[in-house]
């Protein structure tokens, strides 16, 4: 069983475009989040959730919207996609957010905008 | 605001030798660090986690220091094995944020040779 689940793998789609990316975890964990991986590989959190409910929303455009209808799920919606959103987006989960604790990752969604 | 570095970039070496991979940090108020590795085309998964408190853990061949007054932790892996090859990433929580926002660094490549 896949611990953190993200789909599609791959999206490769045109500029304008509007795209989801889903992320499943089967860990029972509380909080979840998103992660955008770089050309340079530099990993930078984006967005993280705790029980739904937001906690973390670093300086990421507005046509970027999470969206967690569990604490099992967490869904990144991009509007509006441009050249510059290419990249590995990744999904985490992790116990609880208060105390660090290791972060479980999904094996990434890379997406190409044309 | 915290920085990662690790150095080198790249490494490679012949099977059997002993494999160190370096990472700095600027901010030492950190909660704790940990060591990832990551495949291509997958995702993160976590090798060790180093609480602040703590100077160094152990899994196996692998073994990770931590001087948190220097910014400083090392990541030793004994007589590699080409399917040691991966790119590894070190990355450190804050003690006082929301959520588990790790900053990584920009990862060092590792090729291992037979």
């Amino acid at each position: 069983d896949t611990a953190v689940s993200q789909t599609p793998k791959y999206l490769v789609t045109q500029m304008g475009n509007d795209k989801s990316i889903k992320c499943e975890q089967n860990l029972g964990h509380d909080t979840m989040y998103w992660y955008k991986q770089d050309s340079k590989k530099f990993l930078k959190i984006m967005f993280s959730y705790n029980n739904k409910e937001l906690i973390i929303n670093e300086t990421v455009p507005n046509r970027f919207s999470p969206k967690s209808p569990d604490k099992a799920h967490l869904n990144l919606h991009i509007n509006s996609l441009e050249l510059g959103d290419s990249a590995v987006y990744f999904c985490a989960s992790s116990p609880r957010p208060d105390r660090p604790r290791e972060l479980f990752f999904g094996s990434g969604t890379q997406l190409s905008v044309l | 605001k915290q920085e990662v570095t690790q150095i080198p970039a790249a490494l490679s070496v012949p099977e059997g030798e002993n494999l160190v991979l370096n990472c700095s940090f600027t901010d030492s108020a950190i909660y704790n660090l940990q060591w990832f590795r990551q495949d291509p085309g997958k995702g993160l998964t976590s090798l060790l986690l180093i609480q602040s408190s703590q100077r160094e853990q152990t899994s196996g061949r692998l073994n990770a220091s931590l001087d948190k007054s220097s910014g400083r932790s090392t990541l030793y892996i004994a007589a590699s094995q080409p399917g040691d090859s991966a790119t590894y990433l070190c990355a450190v929580s804050p003690i006082k944020a929301a959520g588990n926002k790790l900053t990584f660094g920009g990862g060092t490549r590792v090729l291992v040779k037979p």
